[in-house]
């Protein structure tokens, strides 16, 4: 069974641009989050999707979007890029409708770099 | 504000020595607690949920238990192969859903 897919895994941006990052879940799982980590602030929650539905949103600013497709493949912008953008983007996908539903499973993330 | 705490931020254990890594949480209506293992340059992979305060899980030579204000993992005779970033999560209310909030993780090098 295929884990969890991202993509791009290493990118690297310049200040003011824009990026689209992509996440395939595991086959059948219909819920996909999506979680920025750094050295600093660690694990952050940026967002949820459900059956295309945004469900859960984390403090960031409206920079950072999210969509979720028919088949559950997931999206996030990040339009006008800051240096402090720069960090490890997770995304991970879940069997269930809520959180304790089921184990939460990570794709190994997209390093993104801003110059 | 709902915060998770993790300490020591590091750790260096030899080879069989045993210790315990606290995750301490200040957080309104907690519904459960996750525990991930992240090896570098991975993504964090699911250890253990806790859903109540006494509530115990073992998993090889890893064990982690709940009480109101924290958790505590266990880890009994380290090998080298158990060196990764352990995180914790909390699972708190968040209007009609729920959501996660991580601690910041710890460091854990085990010597041969």
């Amino acid at each position: 069974k295929a884990g969890v897919t991202q993509t791009p895994r290493y990118l690297i941006k310049t200040r003011g641009q824009q990026v689209t990052l992509s996440c395939s879940p595991i086959s059948g799982h219909r819920s996909v989050s999506w979680y920025q980590q750094t050295p600093g602030q660690g694990l952050q929650f940026l967002f949820e999707y459900f059956s295309e539905t945004q469900r859960n949103k984390g403090n960031f600013p409206g920079r950072f979007s999210g969509r979720q497709f028919s088949n559950s493949r997931s999206e996030m912008n990040v339009s006008t890029l800051e240096l402090g953008d720069s960090a490890l983007y997770l995304c991970a996908s879940r069997a269930g409708t809520g959180i304790l539903t089921g184990e939460l499973f990570f794709g190994e993330g997209s390093r993104l770099t801003v110059l | 504000e709902d915060q998770v705490t993790q300490s020591p931020e590091a750790l260096r254990l030899q080879e069989g020595e045993s210790s315990s890594l606290n995750c301490s949480y200040t957080v309104s209506g907690l519904r459960g607690l996750f525990w991930y293992r992240q090896d570098p340059g991975k993504g964090p992979e699911f250890l253990f949920t806790l859903y109540s305060a006494g509530e115990e899980k073992e998993k090889e030579r890893l064990k982690a238990t709940l009480t109101k204000k924290e958790s505590f993992l266990h880890i009994t005779a380290p090998k080298p192969e158990d060196s990764a970033t352990y995180l914790c999560a909390a699972v708190v209310l968040a209007g009609a859903n729920s959501k996660l909030t991580f601690g910041k993780g710890i460091t854990l090098s085990v010597r041969p």
